[in-house]
């Protein structure tokens, strides 16, 4: 149980496009979802919180136009890298949370490439 | 602001020992804490957690301990085998109805055959 997929897997964008990444819990319903960034070598750095039905709460210095989150359902959040940049080109994962309890399950990450 | 540390990047351990990997954090709010395991390219995967009201939790070859005072946590894991090489993280939940986790920077682990 607790399976969270991550759509795409890989995405080589060019400067100046918006990308989608898709984040759905499978077999269970989330009413928090999490998105991190992931440098080489670095740690997981929280970008935002989203909450179903509401605003995503964003980490101080994550660009809110930037990266528009959008939470609409209890098992679907989505990230918009807009307008990326190459330094946008990271790997990008995300998580979801039980109604009750404080683990989190991963995505497998979605690697983006901007050129 | 680091408020959850690993302090080594890199643990090599041979196979069949105990690899002990460490977790130090500053803030004495945290109530709850969880050790993850990442490979590259992937998500990371939940491992074993601990409530800040026990000192020990098992879990088959995993164990984690959490020593309150000093604000140290570790996570066991014997016997090792190859396939635990990995990146572990721990993370900590700053209680009081947050939601979101503090993860440190993580720890490589590479078992030795």
């Amino acid at each position: 149980g607790a399976v969270v997929s991550q759509h795409p897997s890989r995405v080589i964008c060019k400067s100046g496009t918006s990308v989608k990444i898709e984040c759905r819990s499978l077999d269970f319903q989330a009413t928090t979802m999490f998105w991190y960034r992931q440098f080489p070598k670095k740690s997981l750095m929280l970008m935002a919180t989203s909450n179903e039905g509401s605003k995503a709460t964003y980490e101080q210095g994550v660009e809110k136009d930037k990266f528009l989150i959008n939470h609409a359902s209890l098992t679907l959040s989505t990230l918009t890298v807009t307008s990326a940049h190459p330094e946008d080109s990271s790997f990008y994962i995300c998580s979801a949370r039980l109604r009750f309890g404080y683990e989190q399950y991963f995505g497998p990450g979605t690697r983006l490439t901007v050129t | 602001d680091q408020q959850v540390k690993q302090n080594s990047p890199s643990l090599s351990v041979q196979e069949g020992r105990i690899s002990i990997l460490n977790c130090d954090y500053t803030n004495s709010m945290f109530d709850y804490f969880l050790w993850y395991k990442k490979y590259p390219a992937e998500g990371p995967t939940f491992l074993i957690s601990i409530s800040s009201i026990k000192d020990k939790n098992e879990d088959g070859r995993f164990t984690v301990f959490l020593n309150k005072s000093a604000k140290h946590l570790s996570l066991h894991i014997v016997p090792s085998q190859p396939g635990d090489s990995a990146v572990y993280f721990c993370a900590a939940s700053p209680g009081g109805g947050a939601q979101k986790l503090v993860f440190g920077q993580g720890t490589r682990l590479t078992i030795n055959p």
